[in-house]
């Protein structure tokens, strides 16, 4: 069954950095695009972007553009999402979610998601 | 990108129908048959409900269906259960590789 296993729960500090890894089972990772979801608490999902972990190849919101950075580790099947100078804006629950290139693309698997806490 | 429009909260009573919706412009919602739908309880990641407007994934029950007119999509639940109590989130694909989010929508079965 596919799993997406993300890592712990981070504090960080204003300014700091902080990456989320999302280790993949089940499947074969370079056949299926990693998205990422973030969720600031009670609020709405927000689309960041996506890597193809076949290519290495990467797409973001506009508004993430120039602050995070998605990799991955085909050996470990694992997928990673970077954000940098972080914000108190940026605390959110961060998940990975398998998805594709375009079009008719929607989220079946997700990650359980992962608490990054920023603090001043 | 700004996010699809949803309304706040929706309410019906246990074996009524309501409707949530879901709007965005002629670059996302309306360009495009690729809005999908998730569920997302307390604490848990979304599920998703509803993929390309109108189709369901195995399993998730026939209450729950989607459609779409211009800018608009919409998604029906009907026969409400109390266990349909939940936020809902539409999504949109939004051309160049890019993906949006509705707001969402907190619905109450009273």
């Amino acid at each position: 069954q596919v799993q997406l296993v993300q890592s712990g729960a981070e504090v960080k500090r204003s300014g700091a950095s902080v990456k989320v890894s999302c280790k993949a089972s089940g499947y074969t990772f370079t056949d299926y695009y990693m998205h990422w979801v973030r969720q600031a608490p009670g609020q709405g999902l927000e689309w960041m972007g996506w890597i193809n972990p076949n290519s290495g190849a990467t797409k973001f919101a506009q508004k993430f553009q120039g602050r995070v950075t998605m990799t991955r580790d085909t050996s470990i099947s694992t997928a990673y999402m970077e954000v940098s100078r972080l914000t108190s804006d940026d605390t959110a629950v961060y998940y990975c979610a398998r998805g594709c290139g375009g079009g008719s693309c929607y989220y079946v698997h997700w990650g359980l998601g992962t608490l990054v806490t920023v603090s001043s | 990108q700004s996010a699809l429009t949803q309304p706040h909260s929706v309410s019906g009573s246990p074996g009524q129908s309501v409707t949530i919706s879901c709007t965005g412009t002629s670059s996302d919602v309306g360009n495009y048959n690729y809005v999908s739908w998730y569920q997302q309880h307390p604490g848990k990641a979304p599920k998703l409900m509803i993929f390309d407007v109108t189709k369901r994934p195995s399993g998730v029950p026939d209450r729950f269906s989607g459609s779409k007119s211009g800018n608009t999509a919409s998604l029906t639940i009907s026969g409400l259960q109390a266990e349909d109590e939940s936020d809902y989130y539409c999504c949109s694909y939004a051309g160049s590789y890019t993906w949006v989010f509705g707001g969402g929508t907190k619905l109450t079965v009273l």
